[in-house]
């Protein structure tokens, strides 16, 4: 079945410092990935989609991804973290329908 | 574009009681989903429709839930009658047809539903 796991649940940066938030997934095909955000009292955002190409993938706000197969491993990447980061970030994988699956989702607190 | 519109933003209503949640999606978007968010489940896919067209309700707890998609514009997720259970935030998403170039949902603000 398909899954999506993100290790942490919480994760606590200071400002301007590098971020790299995991996922992993379980499918059997080539998968559609996504990274979201979602802040306070919001709905989620879309931050980047893989489908297919260069395994690493630009995404709104700085943010980057990169999808290796090997690992089954889609994690997100910022190099400079602002305190406007701070959110819930959830990783996704879209199935052979329409769905999608999200992740649990990581907290992210931005020291000052 | 206003984006995906829910009302009420926030609702809170006796056990028992009908509750009905509304959604209007964005204007060419064909698939509209209905998710549910708790601290213990995460995010729940409900039920999703396509073209107005309910195409996987696997995710619907219970009957006390029921969805519906009368036009292009608009969906109710209904629950009949409400448990302190169903409290949660639930989301709508729609998304426009099936391209990769232009895949992806866009949510809702949502309705926060408490039931006491």
């Amino acid at each position: 079945a398909q899954s999506v796991t993100q290790p942490d649940i919480h994760i606590t940066v200071s400002e301007g410092a590098s971020l790299e938030l995991r996922c992993n997934y379980s499918y059997g095909a080539t998968p559609y990935l996504f990274w979201y955000v979602q802040s306070p009292g919001q709905g989620l955002q879309l931050l980047l989609k893989y489908f297919s190409g260069d395994t690493l993938v630009q995404g709104i706000k700085g943010f980057e991804a990169e999808f290796k197969r090997s690992q089954s491993s889609f994690n997100l990447r910022k190099p400079s973290v602002h305190w406007s980061d701070a959110a819930e970030y959830f990783c996704a994988v879209k199935t052979s329908y329409d769905k999608v699956i999200f992740g649990p989702g990581t907290s992210l607190s931005v020291i000052p | 574009d206003a984006g995906v519109i829910q009302s009420p933003r926030h609702e809170v209503t006796e056990m028992g009681q009908e509750v009905t949640l509304r959604c209007k999606p964005i204007s060419g978007h064909d698939y509209l989903f209905w998710y549910r968010q708790t601290m213990m489940r995460g995010l729940e896919l409900l039920i999703y429709f396509n073209n107005n067209v309910p195409i996987d309700d696997s995710g619907m707890p219970e009957d006390r839930f029921s969805a519906k998609m009368p036009n292009a514009s608009f969906s109710t997720l209904k629950i009949q009658p409400s448990e302190p259970r169903d409290s949660a935030v639930y989301f709508c998403a729609s998304s426009p047809p099936r391209s990769f170039a232009n895949y992806g949902y866009t949510f809702g603000s949502g309705t926060r539903l408490t039931v006491v």
